[in-house]
């Protein structure tokens, strides 16, 4: 299957700081990028849609200037989370979508504690 | 956002038994992905299905499509600790994807 790697895998930080994750897609190109969230034995909630060469699509809820995207080519994009706080501690996924296939594909997560 | 709704919540079985979990939604989707997911791992596609009554084998798991393509099933056969995950359910919709709540299945050696 398609590979999307996250990085980093583990993140801890102090209150107020930022914090960037960066999805890549391996071996496919993904005009869009999706970026969840998931709290603990929760499934995964859709946080942005992010399209390369244009601004971010957010769900409702979701502060664009808390959760900063940038889609910068056709095989990476980062999110941003600004001025970090505990309540920003969660896991962090990435998937990339496969123009071909239709189908897509998670990243491993990453784990962003807030001290 | 279209709602998937998954069950079991939760499913303890022992190594061998069979199981399966079910995703129904009111809305229709294009097609419904199943994943599986690891703890402290992103979920890892198990199956795409997209024709109504379509039904896919993959070794022991077998999943069907529902005819209205508005719910679908994973049927586990001859479970082992090794199938031990979350089970999360997505139905297409364009190009969002909407996840069911998961079914945390523990297989029990």
């Amino acid at each position: 299957g398609a590979v999307v790697s996250q990085h980093p895998s583990r993140v801890i930080c102090k209150s107020g700081t930022s914090v960037k994750i960066e999805c890549r897609s391996l071996d496919f190109q993904a005009t869009t990028m999706f970026w969840y969230r998931q709290f603990p034995k929760k499934s995964l909630m859709l946080m942005a849609t992010s399209n390369e060469g244009s601004k971010a699509t957010y769900e409702q809820g979701v502060e664009k200037d808390k959760f900063l995207i940038n889609h910068a080519s056709l095989t990476l994009s980062t999110l941003t989370v600004t001025s970090a706080h505990p309540e920003d501690s969660s896991f962090y996924i990435c998937s990339a979508n496969n123009l071909e296939s239709h189908e897509q594909f998670f990243g491993p997560g990453t784990r962003l504690t807030v001290l | 956002t279209q709602l998937l709704e998954q069950s079991p919540q939760f499913l303890s079985i022992q190594e061998g038994e069979n199981l399966t979990v079910y995703c129904n939604s009111s809305s229709v989707f294009s097609s419904l992905q199943w994943y599986r997911q690891e703890p402290g791992e992103g979920p890892v596609l198990l199956v795409t299905v997209v024709t109504g009554g379509e039904v896919k084998k993959l070794k022991r798991l077998t999943f069907q499509f529902g005819d209205a393509r508005k719910d679908s099933s994973l049927h586990i056969t001859a479970a082992q600790p090794g199938d031990t995950g979350l089970y999360l359910c997505a139905g297409r919709d364009d190009y969002k994807l909407s996840f069911g709540a998961g079914t945390t299945v523990t297989v029990r050696a």
